[in-house]
C-alpha cells in the first residue's frame, strides 16, 4: 500500500531557529498533501494544503511566512518552522492520498521543541 | 469539508469485550472513513463506508452508517490491548480533498 515517510521523527531546537520537516510519498506521486498540527491530546489541526508546483493554500488563522510549505516534486512537500518559538512546539504530520485510493495515508509525525 | 464528532470522548474496556464508538455530521457525505492514531504517531486509515452503504466489515472491525441519522458506528469485537488508540472518523463531501478532525475518541483495553 501507499507509504509516506516523515523525517525527522522528532527533533529539538534553539527559540528564533528553523527547522525543516520533510514529507514524501515513497511509492507513488502526490499532488496534494496536508500538513496537520496536534496539540497533546488533542485533534488534528488542517494547517495547510501543500500545492506540487504552485502556492500552498493555508487554513484561516495559520501564518505562512512562519509555516513555510515547499512541494517542488511530486514525491516531496516540506514544511519549515521559521523562526520557532516554544509556542510552536508541537506534533506536525503530513498526509496524502494516492490516486485510486480512497483512504489518506499519513506519515508517522514530528515532535518539534522549541527551547 | 465538514469534520465528525466521536463520542464517547473516551473508553475505557477490558480486554476480549467489544468497543463501540460513534460518529455524528452535519452535511451528506460522499463517504465516511474512520482512522486509528496511537499515541505519538500519524493516523492509519481502518475503513471507508460509502454514503450508499449501510454497514461493511474488515477483520474485528464492524462500522455502520446511517445517512438519515447522518451517524456512524465503528465496532471492535473481541478487543485487545493493542487496540487502545485515539479513534477517528472523517466524514467526506462534496469536492473536498482535505480531511479534517473531531476530538476522537480514546479508547484504552485493559489487559
Amino acid at each position: 500500500g501507499a507509504v509516506v515517510s516523515q523525517h525527522p521523527s522528532w527533533v529539538i531546537c534553539k527559540s528564533g531557529t528553523s527547522v525543516k520537516i520533510e514529507c514524501r510519498s515513497l511509492d507513488f506521486q502526490a499532488t496534494t498533501m496536508f500538513w496537520y498540527r496536534q496539540f497533546p491530546k488533542q485533534s488534528l489541526m488542517l494547517m495547510a494544503t501543500s500545492n506540487e508546483g504552485s502556492k500552498a493554500t493555508y487554513e484561516q488563522g495559520v501564518e505562512k511566512d512562519k509555516f513555510l510549505i515547499n512541494h517542488a516534486s511530486l514525491t516531496l512537500s516540506t514544511l519549515t518552522v521559521t523562526s520557532a518559538h516554544p509556542e510552536d512546539s508541537s506534533f506536525y504530520i503530513c498526509s496524502a492520498r494516492d490516486v485510486g485510493d480512497y483512504g489518506y495515508t499519513f506519515g508517522s509525525g514530528t515532535r518539534l521543541t522549541v527551547v | 469539508s465538514q469534520q465528525g464528532e466521536e463520542d464517547p470522548q473516551a473508553l475505557s474496556i477490558q480486554e476480549g469485550e467489544n468497543a463501540t464508538m460513534n460518529c455524528s455530521y452535519k452535511t451528506s457525505i460522499n463517504n465516511l472513513q474512520w482512522y486509528r492514531q496511537n499515541s505519538g504517531r500519524g493516523l492509519v486509515h481502518l475503513i471507508l463506508i460509502r454514503s450508499n452503504e449501510r454497514e461493511k466489515h474488515s477483520g474485528r472491525l464492524r462500522v455502520t452508517l446511517d445517512t438519515s441519522k447522518k451517524s456512524s458506528s465503528l465496532l471492535i469485537t473481541a478487543s485487545r490491548a493493542a487496540d487502545t488508540a485515539s479513534y477517528f472518523c472523517a466524514p467526506t463531501s462534496g469536492s473536498a480533498r482535505q480531511l479534517t478532525f473531531g476530538s476522537g475518541t480514546q479508547l484504552t483495553v485493559l489487559p
